[in-house]
């Protein structure tokens, strides 16, 4: 597609629900990332892909985030048991290839209640 | 480890006023610097991007500099308009994948 998609764009979770949001990075592109930006901060690294591999997942807060990207194109990020700390807006980026211009889609705002 | 701080946190100019936005970083040796804006409730869009073999970058009204051993950058917007209200970040990679984010600058541009 022309640009990085994610869905959903918001998401409302009961605490103890697991939610997943989806990315669909720029076609081709072989760097996907994920991170999460809270209220009022600038975004913080969860996690990346290059292909379907997980390189680094030194930035996932807690055992219940787990994130994949099984055939290198669409990644999932999933939550298990939503906590009320969760709440923020996770944005997906690609790039193609590593360390050259990254290009976020529009961010999923999960609320968890 | 890696620090980014924008200042100023927030800022409210008339329209028509030139601007200086102001990024730093701890560790010089980055790779790129990127500019990206971000409207309420959306996602980032990139302004500019900055190698570190570059010292500037310039996009219409909008001109990044950086100075790598002083571990600065600037954004320079030229006759700021109302459309340029958003909040302002910037970021670095530092030879691996990971962009690092200061916390932004919130841009008003009055009418």
């Amino acid at each position: 597609g022309a640009g990085v998609s994610q869905s959903p764009r918001y998401k409302v979770a009961k605490r103890g629900q697991d939610v997943a949001l989806r990315c669909d990075p720029i076609s081709g592109h072989v760097s996907l990332f994920w991170y999460q930006q809270a209220l009022g901060q600038g975004p913080e690294f969860l996690t990346y892909f290059q292909n379907e591999a997980q390189l680094d997942k030194s930035g996932l807060p807690s055992d219940r985030f787990f994130a994949e990207r099984p055939e290198g194109s669409v990644s999932t990020l999933k939550i298990q048991r939503t906590q009320q700390e969760d709440s923020a807006v996770y944005l997906c980026a690609s790039s193609f290839p590593t360390n050259t211009e990254a290009f976020f889609g529009q961010g999923t705002r999960l609320t968890v209640v | 480890k890696q620090e980014v701080t924008q200042i100023p946190a927030a800022l409210s100019v008339p329209e028509g006023e030139n601007l200086v936005l102001n990024c730093s970083f701890t560790d010089s040796a980055i790779y790129n610097l990127q500019w990206f804006r971000q409207d309420p409730g959306k996602g980032l869009t990139s302004l500019l991007l900055i190698q570190s073999s570059q010292r500037e970058q310039t996009s219409g009204r909008l001109n990044a500099s950086l100075d790598k051993s002083s571990g600065r950058s600037t954004l320079y917007i030229a006759a700021s308009q109302p459309g340029d209200s958003a909040t302002y970040l910037c970021a670095v990679t530092s030879g691996t994948y990971k962009y690092i984010f200061g916390t932004g600058t919130r841009l008003k541009v009055l009418a």
